[in-house]
């Protein structure tokens, strides 16, 4: 089965860097990859997704790369601003098979003032 | 996109006893998951809903501690059995809205603490 590795784990950046958090999979059939949000205490939402026809995704501050040859994919958030402190996750899936996801182990990203 | 309403939200229980929680949509769905999330970690799938047929379960999962019903298009119950105080985590259902829509969207959660 699919197999997800993320880091870093933590992750603390000052309000206005970058923050880079990259993710590889395992399964070279697999077409879809999601982030999500979870803040504490609440559900974890999408904030963007790519599928493997495309190398990259932009909205807003938030870009998703896509390597399917090395199997690897990555979020950037420019700007960061304290309201993106939370813990993000990567996931793959088969999608169009209304496959399960496998997510990543997570990433806590702290914007320090 | 769809609206996801999951109850309880939480619940305290006592070890031995089982909690059903349950999963609304708003609009029929294909498949409907059911993830655990342990404290501090990540998601882990339980299982899929099948409407119709039986839930598949993911390595680790058995049915006879995670009974799960879909009745339809739009419900589904996760049964938590026998509990122990290992079972204590945020149980969240995900229904997945097809491509071009949300992807994989996810209910509240219910925060069960078993004592």
């Amino acid at each position: 089965g699919e197999n997800v590795e993320q880091h870093p784990s933590t992750l603390s950046v000052q309000e206005g860097d970058s923050a880079v958090i990259k993710c590889t999979y395992s399964d070279s059939a697999s077409n879809y990859f999601p982030w999500y949000k979870q803040e504490l205490g609440k559900r974890p939402q999408l904030i963007i997704d790519i599928r493997s026809n495309v190398g990259e995704k932009k909205d807003q501050r938030i870009a998703v790369t896509l390597n399917k040859t090395a199997k690897h994919f990555s979020l950037h958030i420019t700007e960061t601003q304290p309201e993106d402190s939370a813990v993000y996750f990567c996931a793959a899936s088969l999608a169009g098979t209304a496959s399960k996801l496998t997510f990543g182990t997570g990433t806590r990203l702290q914007v320090t003032l | 996109s769809a609206v996801i309403s999951q109850k309880p939200s939480r619940d305290i229980c006592q070890r031995g006893t089982s909690l059903t929680i349950q999963c609304q949509v708003d609009s029929q769905v294909t498949m409907m998951f059911w993830y655990r999330q342990q404290p501090g970690q990540s998601l882990t799938l339980i299982a899929t809903a099948n409407q119709g047929s039986e839930a598949t379960y993911e390595s680790g999962f058995v049915i006879d501690k995670f009974p799960i019903s879909r009745p339809n298009l739009t419900f589904s119950t996760l049964t938590v059995s026998n509990m122990s105080p290992e079972d204590s985590s945020i149980y969240l259902c995900s229904v997945e809205l097809g491509q071009g829509a949300d992807g994989y969207t996810f209910g509240s959660g219910t925060r069960l603490t078993v004592v």
